[in-house]
């Protein structure tokens, strides 16, 4: 629907689980971004990439762990999550430098921790 | 540091009537507004936006906002609302940074759900 996937689009993890979301994007955007929904809250910005370098950690606890390979793809590694995590994890690109132009959002991951 | 709030949590209005979605922001510099739309289970979808130019935006499906700087508002508006339509609405903004010498990130409202009668 608008160039940007994220797999999975539900994953169930208990708290000692190690696993990864994945986000591609197809629009040839150089900046990325890892948003978190949570019900009742505003969008959290997370984490920014610029041309696959990281420009902005939103005071996110360790066990987050983001991963920028390429332009195209963008990882968030999670390790001990607690119950508070779940939520939904939007990933989002946008063309040129971080915020200059509008951010094109994927489906998210709706994530439940156990 | 720039807010966006969007006064209405909710807005119900009957199919075919006019609606508005409110917005409201503070910023350092001209500010870059954004709305945004979620539909359940999806991620969102960019609607329009206000840089710089005409007060009066359109944007995708018949939608449309129109910046004041007076009043420091962004109100997204459509002259005859679908059922369709009903959906999560976020307005954004990015302003300079703290510092004064760049655009900072953007930020997002709490959402107003919109809910479009038969």
């Amino acid at each position: 629907e608008t160039g940007v996937t994220q797999t999975p689009r539900h994953l169930v993890m208990g708290m000692t689980n190690k696993k990864s979301l994945k986000c591609e994007q197809h629009l040839g955007h150089n900046a990325m971004y890892w948003y978190k929904q949570s019900a009742k809250k505003p969008l959290e910005l997370m984490f920014v990439y610029n041309f696959k370098e990281q420009t902005e950690n939103n005071s996110v606890p360790s066990r987050f762990s983001p991963e920028c390979p390429n332009s195209s793809h963008l990882f968030l590694h999670l390790h001990t999550l607690q119950p508070e995590d779940s939520a939904l994890y939007l990933c989002a690109s946008s063309f040129g430098q971080a915020y200059s132009y509008e951010q094109y959002f994927g489906p998210g991951t709706r994530l439940t921790v156990t | 540091a720039q807010s966006v709030a969007q006064p209405e949590d909710q807005v119900n209005v009957a199919e075919g009537n006019p609606l508005t979605v409110k917005c409201t922001y503070s910023v350092s510099g001209n500010p870059y507004l954004f709305w945004y739309v979620q539909y359940p289970n999806r991620g969102l979808q960019f609607l329009l936006k206000y840089i710089t130019g005409d007060n009066l935006v359109k944007g995708s499906y018949g939608f449309e906002a129109e910046f004041n700087k007076s009043q420091t508002s962004f109100h997204l508006k459509k002259p005859s609302a679908l059922v369709s339509d009903s959906a999560l609405y976020f307005c954004a903004v990015r302003g300079l940074n703290a510092g004064g010498t760049s655009y900072g990130k953007l930020t997002f409202g709490q959402g107003t759900i919109l809910t479009v009668h038969p």
